[in-house]
């Protein structure tokens, strides 16, 4: 919440679509991460990135992408290879300073 | 890889008591360990944090311990309310190559009754 901005808040896929997920930051922060919640799990991290047009992928990267063109902006696209995508999908930003990591709202992903 | 457990469990506590929640972990020691408060539907919000080479911190009714030989991190909350009722996750923070990249665990829901 606060300075980062997730959308939509839900998002419904069909069978062999992709869809892609907003995360936009007004923070100033140079890191961006995104993460994949399911119920009774931690935290998964999907891709990271330190800094503009450079990411890293996280633990569970396959059948997902992403773009990092500006500092503000870090589209999560869920694409058909992902076989499992229904999750609450978290955005985060971090300080530097301590390493704090801040969330948005998240987005939950159902399949059709 | 890192490995990180608090208990999945709900703990459920009456007002007004001290909530004690646990978060161990093994292979890396980490360069600092973080807690998050989670509530249903959100994202989590950062509490507080503590470095390796801290031994307790405080912040108003909530306390952190980090034990490294153990590899284990309390988190307390005293005088406990209802509004405490949420979803608590530990982050242990690893540096590797000038990055710093958080590995969390599963979360321990805390219920206090009124």
């Amino acid at each position: 919440d606060g300075g980062i901005t997730q959308s939509p808040k839900y998002l419904f896929r069909k069978e062999g679509q992709n869809v892609t997920l907003s995360c936009e930051q007004n923070l100033n922060h140079d890191a961006m991460y995104w993460y994949r919640q399911d119920p009774g799990q931690g935290l998964r991290l999907i891709y990271y990135s330190q800094i503009v047009n450079d990411f890293q992928k996280g633990d569970i990267a396959e059948g997902y992408s992403v773009s990092r063109e500006k500092k503000e902006s870090f589209p999560l696209t869920v694409t058909s290879a992902q076989k499992n995508p229904t999750a609450f999908y978290l955005c985060a930003t971090n300080s530097g300073a301590k390493n704090i990591q801040y969330f948005g709202a998240g987005t939950r992903l159902s399949v059709l | 890889s890192q490995k990180i457990e608090q208990n999945s469990e709900a703990l459920n506590i009456q007002e007004g008591k001290t909530a004690t929640l646990t978060c161990n972990y093994t292979n890396y020691s980490p360069a600092y360990l973080q807690w998050y408060r989670q509530d249903p539907g959100r994202g989590p919000v950062f509490l507080l944090l503590i470095r390796e080479n801290e031994k307790e911190k405080r912040k108003e009714r909530l306390k952190v311990t980090f034990d490294t030989t153990l590899k284990q991190s309390l988190f307390h909350i005293t005088a406990s309310q209802p509004a405490d009722s949420a979803t608590y996750l530990c982050a242990l923070i690893r540096g590797t190559g000038g990055s710093y990249i958080p590995t969390f665990g599963r979360g321990t829901s805390l219920i206090v009754h009124p």
